[in-house]
């Protein structure tokens, strides 16, 4: 298996609503990591996880908050969120943090209405 | 941080035309991501290239690392290959930085 997998692919939420946004992969990879994409902007690092530990958090509104229950699920829980965070989520995976071979899921398309 | 810059920012080809995509990057790094954006989102990986040179297909890549920069080459292009071309890189330790990307658009 050399996929990313992210669900939903689509997502339609309110502001006062709690979702989240799922990723998994089973290529043995020990570092995945959320990324933003607003419409014709490259991704945004969002958060990294390492070995399952939370490495980097990019200054990131705490109406995201991730969470890696295991080396092969990455989730990313939306709490109160702003119109302006309507967006395309990324997930990806790589070996190992600041390694090479990153894979990167079809993302999750938010809109925040 | 590490910078990275791509060239040209926008790029209208006829179907059979050559063309070149460069990416600088400011510092040494462990690895370079050139990845195709579909029109749906989906982030294509097509080379790990942190240095050399690498051919598929009609694509290929050269990276000269001394110099900080990467050449992506698409030859006889197709409108399948329209899009958005990511430039992307990481050093030990960090996580993959984009460029801000060239728009391709390929007609018949």
């Amino acid at each position: 298996d050399t996929e990313v997998t992210q669900t939903p692919k689509h997502l339609v939420m309110g502001m006062t609503n709690k979702k989240s946004l799922k990723c998994e992969q089973h290529m043995g990879h020990r570092a995945m990591y959320w990324y933003k994409q607003k419409a014709k902007k490259p991704p945004e690092l969002m958060f990294v996880y390492s070995y399952e530990k939370l490495s980097i958090n990019e200054s990131v509104p705490s109406r995201f908050s991730p969470e890696c229950p295991n080396s092969s699920l990455l989730n990313l829980h939306l709490h109160a969120l702003q119109p302006e965070d309507s967006a395309l989520y990324l997930c990806a995976s790589s070996p190992g943090l600041g390694g090479y071979g990153y894979t990167f899921g079809s993302g999750t398309r938010l809109t925040v209405v | 941080g590490i910078q990275v810059e791509q060239s040209p920012p926008d790029l209208i080809l006829q179907e059979g035309a050559n063309s070149t995509l460069r990416c600088n990057f400011s510092d040494s790094v462990n690895n370079l991501q050139w990845f195709h954006q579909n029109p749906w989102g989906q982030l294509i990986n097509l080379f790990y290239i942190p240095s050399g040179t690498k051919q598929n297909g009609r694509l290929s890549a050269t990276t000269v690392a001394t110099e900080r920069y990467s050449l992506l080459y698409i030859s006889s292009s197709q409108t399948t290959d329209s899009g958005v071309y990511f430039c992307a890189v990481n050093q030990a330790g960090t996580a993959l930085i984009f460029g801000k990307g060239t728009t391709l658009s390929v007609s018949s």
